[in-house]
């Protein structure tokens, strides 16, 4: 049973550029969370999105945009992206929004 | 102030010790508990999963929870040298915030043999 699969595994971009990050999740899962985690500190939630509609948001700008598709994979973009934004990029799946999160490995961003 | 605030040590301890692992917070809506376990660059492992207060212990692990105090501990009986990760307490609650995780900063484990 596969478990959360996230792509790519790195990724470099410059300032100003767009991303975006992919994710898979576990088999019978229908809901996808996405969280930034910085260096030394603990995840922060980004958004979730169920049944393909943003569900609810954390506090980050609108350069954070998602996507989910009807098989629940789910995009992550970033626009216009800052030096701030290096981070490592979690995706966690759950069977429905209330369930137990699983995180998938990870995309770890650099931003130059 | 944080909502959830974690000791990020480091800490470091000898094979076979007990470890003492903490979160405090600060908001009481909060009923749902966990312990991740994070190698270094890779995502994290769901380790306990509790509801409101009490105590739940799986193999050489238990977790408590006191909410009258919004203090909670994971325990690591007979530590072991692979126990060396990142511990990270993660909670939310059971409002319109449901599925959203606050997590503490991490506590850095070190086992040596």
């Amino acid at each position: 049973d596969a478990g959360v699969t996230q792509s790519p595994t790195h990724l470099i971009k410059t300032r100003g550029q767009q991303v975006t990050l992919r994710c898979s999740p576990k088999s019978g899962h229908d809901t996808v969370s996405w969280y930034q985690q910085a260096l030394g500190q603990g995840p922060q939630f980004i958004f979730q999105y169920y049944e393909e509609e943003e569900r609810q948001r954390g506090n980050f700008p609108d350069r954070f945009s998602g996507h989910q598709f009807p098989n629940y994979s789910s995009e992550l973009n970033v626009n216009a992206l800052l030096l701030g934004d290096s981070a490592l990029y979690l995706c966690a799946s759950s069977l429905n929004f209330g369930g137990e999160q699983f995180f998938g490995p990870g995309t770890r961003l650099t931003v130059l | 102030q944080k909502e959830v605030e974690q000791d990020p040590g480091p800490l470091s301890v000898p094979e076979g010790a007990i470890v003492s692992l903490n979160c405090t917070y600060s908001n009481s809506a909060f009923q749902y508990f966990m312990w991740y376990r994070q190698y270094s660059r890779k995502g994290p492992e769901l380790l306990m999963y509790t509801y409101s207060s009490g105590n739940k212990e799986d193999g050489r692990f238990t977790a408590q929870v006191d909410k009258s105090s919004k203090y909670i501990s994971l325990f690591i009986r007979d530590s072991q040298p692979s126990d060396s990760a990142t511990y990270l307490c993660a909670m939310r609650d059971r409002g319109s915030t449901l599925g959203r995780l606050y997590f503490g900063r991490g506590t850095q484990l070190t086992v040596w043999p």
